[in-house]
């Protein structure tokens, strides 16, 4: 059973970088159709995409932040990184990572193995 | 990107059937048959529950169902159970390789 698992800090200064590594277990990160991706939900509101990465490096953003953020991927230890530096409050939220199949694949293209979510506050 | 707008509450009783919507534009939703809804119990992980518009994941209950027509897309639960009280989000995908969330339903279940 595949199983994904968000681990880094939990709370982070304003202006600091937010740093998130989900390690993926149960099979392989380098999966043909998969990817990879981070989603954040804020106290009490929806879901919003941050971005996705393939295994072999490629990267998709959600426009509104992709001058911030970079998502990376290490097939060598299965797992891939968020990295989202001058964080302010509104950073502030339960950040998930996941795994779909890619449109146009002959995977479904929905978010079908979630992590249990890491909570990062942003506070000094 | 603009997130998709979705009703902010819906509700109904057990037994009965509701249908929750999700509105796009011709950029996402009208443009393929990408679209997915996820169940969310408090303090838990989204669930997928309909990928591709109306494909159901193994282990989803056939009482949840998806369709689409135009620009919205509908997500109909049949049957409704108490455990089916939970948020519902419904997503597409957007320009290029972009993902776009709703802003999330909540399903009360009187």
């Amino acid at each position: 059973q595949l199983q994904l698992q968000e681990s880094g800090p939990g709370l982070v200064k304003p202006s600091e970088t937010l740093s998130l590594t989900c390690t993926v277990s149960g099979g392989s990160i380098s999966s043909s159709g998969y990817y990879w991706g981070w989603i954040r939900q804020t106290p009490g509101k929806g879901l919003e995409w941050i971005a996705s990465v393939y295994y072999r490096g490629n990267t998709y953003y959600n426009p509104p932040l992709q001058n911030r953020v970079t998502i990376s991927v290490d097939t060598s230890t299965n797992q891939f990184s968020l990295r989202l530096p001058s964080v302010t409050a509104a950073d502030t939220a339960v950040y998930y990572c996941a795994r779909k199949g890619g449109f146009g694949e002959r995977s479904p293209t929905g978010f079908d193995y979630w992590g249990q979510g890491a909570l990062v506050t942003v506070s000094s | 990107q603009s997130a998709l707008t979705q009703p902010a509450s819906v509700s109904g009783s057990p037994g009965q059937s509701i249908t929750i919507s999700c509105t796009g534009t011709s950029n996402d939703i009208g443009g393929h048959n990408y679209v997915s809804w996820y169940q969310q119990h408090p303090g838990k992980a989204p669930k997928l529950i309909i990928t591709d518009v109306s494909n159901r994941p193994s282990g989803v209950s056939n009482r949840f169902s998806g369709s689409k027509s135009g620009n919205t897309a509908s997500l109909t639960i049949s049957g409704l159970l108490p455990e089916d009280e939970a948020d519902y989000h419904c997503s597409s995908k957007g320009g290029g390789n972009v993902v776009v969330f709703g802003g999330g339903t909540k399903l009360t279940v009187l």
